[in-house]
């Protein structure tokens, strides 16, 4: 079974400068997460789907950051415009139904380095 | 609010010593869930494993096992006989029925020196 694919897996930018990351889930999952993890920290969530509507985005600081999950599969994440602080390795995962017992699944992530 | 303490840094140990990985938690929640994650260099994420609240069960997974205590809110993880490629960062991570969000700690790194 396949597991869950980002792309790209680098990607260096300028500040203020725009970023899109892509993420498609395992197949048959309908919970859909972006994470971002600072280096040297744990993941922090951004944002969670459930099928194409957000379930929790609480986390995501949306006067820079937008994501979207089109026909419930595959997800984007934007950032417009980047910061230093952005520098992050941003990381997709899915599962099941999205309740608490269940086990989230990653993807490699995508590291991203802003200048 | 729910929180996970990874105390330790970083630890280094030559391969074939066994080592500890601490985990505390914190939670209101009468259900919750706890997992081990590995991240390599590579970066992914790996499941390791998921254990209840409500299961005490100590587990073993090969050179892998797991300690969970209730009493001092601790999930530990030992790895018996260290191997070089057991070298990565591990997170521990806590979620419960009042919220479904994956909370992780800050993460240990373990490097096994050949």
């Amino acid at each position: 079974e396949a597991g869950v694919a980002q792309s790209p897996r680098y990607k260096i930018i300028e500040k203020r400068q725009s970023v899109a990351f892509w993420c498609n889930p395992i197949s048959g999952h309908a919970t859909l997460y972006w994470y971002q993890q600072i280096l040297g920290q744990g993941p922090k969530l951004l944002i969670q789907f459930q099928n194409n509507g957000v379930v929790d985005d609480s986390q995501l600081p949306k006067d820079r950051f937008s994501a979207e999950r089109l026909k419930g599969v595959d997800s984007t994440l934007k950032i417009q415009p980047a910061k230093l602080e952005d520098s992050a390795v941003y990381l997709c995962a899915s599962s099941l139904a999205g309740t608490e017992r269940e086990t989230q699944y990653f993807g490699p992530g995508t590291r991203l380095l802003v200048l | 609010a729910q929180k996970v303490t990874q105390a330790q840094t970083e630890i280094s140990v030559v391969e074939k010593e066994d080592v500890t990985l601490d985990c505390v938690y914190e939670t209101r929640d009468t259900t919750y869930y706890l997992f081990w994650y590995k991240q390599p260099p590579s970066g992914e994420l790996v499941f390791l494993i998921r254990r209840n609240s409500f299961d005490e069960q100590n587990e073993i997974s090969g050179r892998y096992s797991w300690n969970f205590q209730k009493s001092t809110s601790s999930f530990n993880f030992t790895i018996t006989a260290s191997q070089v490629v057991d070298s990565a960062v591990y997170f521990c991570a806590l979620t419960g029925d009042s919220s479904y969000k994956l909370i992780f700690g800050s993460g240990t790194r373990l490097l096994v020196r050949p």
